[in-house]
């Protein structure tokens, strides 16, 4: 257990299902993020919450939709998705600030997702 | 917008043998980070090196950090089947109260052969 835990650990769905992935931290950290692992690219970096506010949003499109509705829980709805959605989604969190220290990144397990 | 490039992609080496991964970022970078993922994982934190010309030591594993704070190396000696995995290196810039999300480098697969 790293301390931030992710629901559920597989999924499969089809394009018009809608599904939602599901983030918590015991780690009393004030930040969340959203990442998106493929096999071709780098870590890519979805959303940021920084005390439940959305402090970035990279350019990702609207079939996926976060909510963090305190700063121990984050999720990510799904909907009307593509084939290539298809990925390891990693949430992940911090103590955010620019001291020594912060800004490391507890990883969770990740929620694989297959779209069909 | 920031980039960091990370080489090699893959590193076949025996057991035993050292390994290098280099990591070069487009900016200048307030920190870097180094994330280890084994095989079905996910990234675990390794070390953060904040300081030019930094160099920290883990057992058998070296991080150095540039003097332009733009680049940074991890050197592994004398591998062990226990290493195999992904390294990335990722790069933050501290932006008014706080650093937006790391930046990650493709990551370097280490294939160790016994």
């Amino acid at each position: 257990e790293t301390g931030v835990t992710q629901t559920p650990r597989h999924l499969v769905m089809g394009m018009t299902n809608k599904k939602s992935l599901k983030c918590e931290q015991h780690l009393g950290h004030n930040a969340m993020y959203w990442y998106k692992q493929s096999a071709k690219k780098p870590l890519e970096l979805m959303f940021v919450y920084n005390f439940k506010e959305q402090t970035e949003n990279n350019s990702v499109p609207s079939r996926f939709s976060p909510e963090c509705p305190n700063s121990s829980h984050l999720f990510l709805h799904l909907h009307t998705l593509q084939p290539e959605d298809s990925a390891l989604y990693l949430c992940a969190s911090s103590v955010r600030g620019g001291f020594s220290g912060a800004n490391v990144l507890t990883f969770g397990a990740g929620s694989r997702l297959t779209v069909l | 917008g920031q980039q960091v490039m990370q080489i090699p992609q893959y590193q076949h080496v025996q057991e035993g043998e050292d390994f290098t991964t280099y990591c070069n970022s487009s900016t200048t970078l307030s920190n870097i980070q180094w994330y280890k993922q084994r095989p079905g994982g996910h990234p675990v934190f390794l070390i953060q090196l904040v300081k030019s010309g930094e160099v920290k030591k883990q057992k058998r594993l070296t991080f150095q950090f540039g003097e332009a704070k733009k680049n940074s190396s991890l050197h592994i000696t004398a591998t062990q089947t226990t290493d195999v995995g992904t390294y990335f290196c990722a790069g933050a810039v501290y932006s008014g109260g706080g650093a937006d999300g790391l930046t990650f480098g493709k990551g370097t697969h280490l294939i160790i052969q016994p």
